[in-house]
């Protein structure tokens, strides 16, 4: 079945610091792929997303793409701020997202002043 | 537009005792889901619908009951609570899939449901 493998934190950086979280997948066909981010207390928030190879998602300076030839979709972004901080979960839908989304476990980002 | 909301925000529950969660959305999507997230294991999905009056299993659906009898609404129900059900409950919807509404394959989640079972 289809599956997802991500970077397990937590993850601690300095403000202003560059984060990469790595993220790769196993899925038949052509999967769409996202990152949604969960802030302490609250439900996931749609990050950014990519349904075809070599598009980048791009939202609030966080930057992805998808590299059909790797399986991966890496999550990045230049210039991390306190307010980054939160469980950043890589996902993949397939069949057109019919039943479901498969997520990765989440990564745990801390970003301290 | 409150988007996808969820009741009751917590509950404890003991050992055999039985409860529905409430899913609602209001941007008419066709589909929705329920998935539990637990520490170090992402979220899995329970069960889902396609449609008023359809619901299917997902990776996990033993020990839960789905109802979908209006559109707007996804009720997930425990018959007979197990300390294993102790989880946080999420609903999400979206358009259906491939319709170029609101952007293919997009989810929106709830705030979720804090659940201990005792």
């Amino acid at each position: 079945g289809d599956s997802v493998t991500q970077m397990e934190g937590p993850v601690t950086l300095s403000e202003e610091a560059f984060l990469t979280i790595n993220c790769t997948y196993t899925a038949t066909g052509y999967p769409s792929l996202f990152w949604y981010v969960q802030y302490p207390g609250e439900g996931l928030q749609l990050l950014l997303k990519a349904t075809k190879a070599d598009d980048k998602g791009s939202n609030k300076g966080f930057e992805a793409t998808y590299r059909k030839e790797t399986t991966s979709f890496h999550l990045e972004k230049g210039s991390v701020q306190v307010s980054d901080s939160a469980v950043y979960f890589c996902a993949l839908s397939n069949q057109g997202g019919a039943d479901g989304l498969t997520f990765g476990k989440g990564t745990h980002l801390i970003i301290q002043p | 537009n409150a988007g996808v909301t969820q009741t009751p925000k917590f509950r404890v529950l003991k050992t055999g005792q039985s409860m529905t969660l409430l899913c609602a959305q209001d941007m008419n999507h066709e589909y929705m889901y329920w998935y539990r997230q637990d520490p170090g294991m992402g979220l899995r999905l329970i069960h889902y619908s396609v449609g008023e009056g359809t619901t299917a299993k997902g990776e996990v659906p033993d020990g839960y009951n789905v109802s979908r009898l209006k559109k707007q609404n996804f009720l997930l129900g425990l018959e007979s609570a197990a300390p294993s059900q102790t989880s946080v409950y999420f609903c999400a919807s979206s358009y259906t899939p491939g319709s170029g509404l609101g952007g293919t394959d997009t989810q929106y989640f709830g705030p979720g449901t804090r659940l201990t079972v005792l």
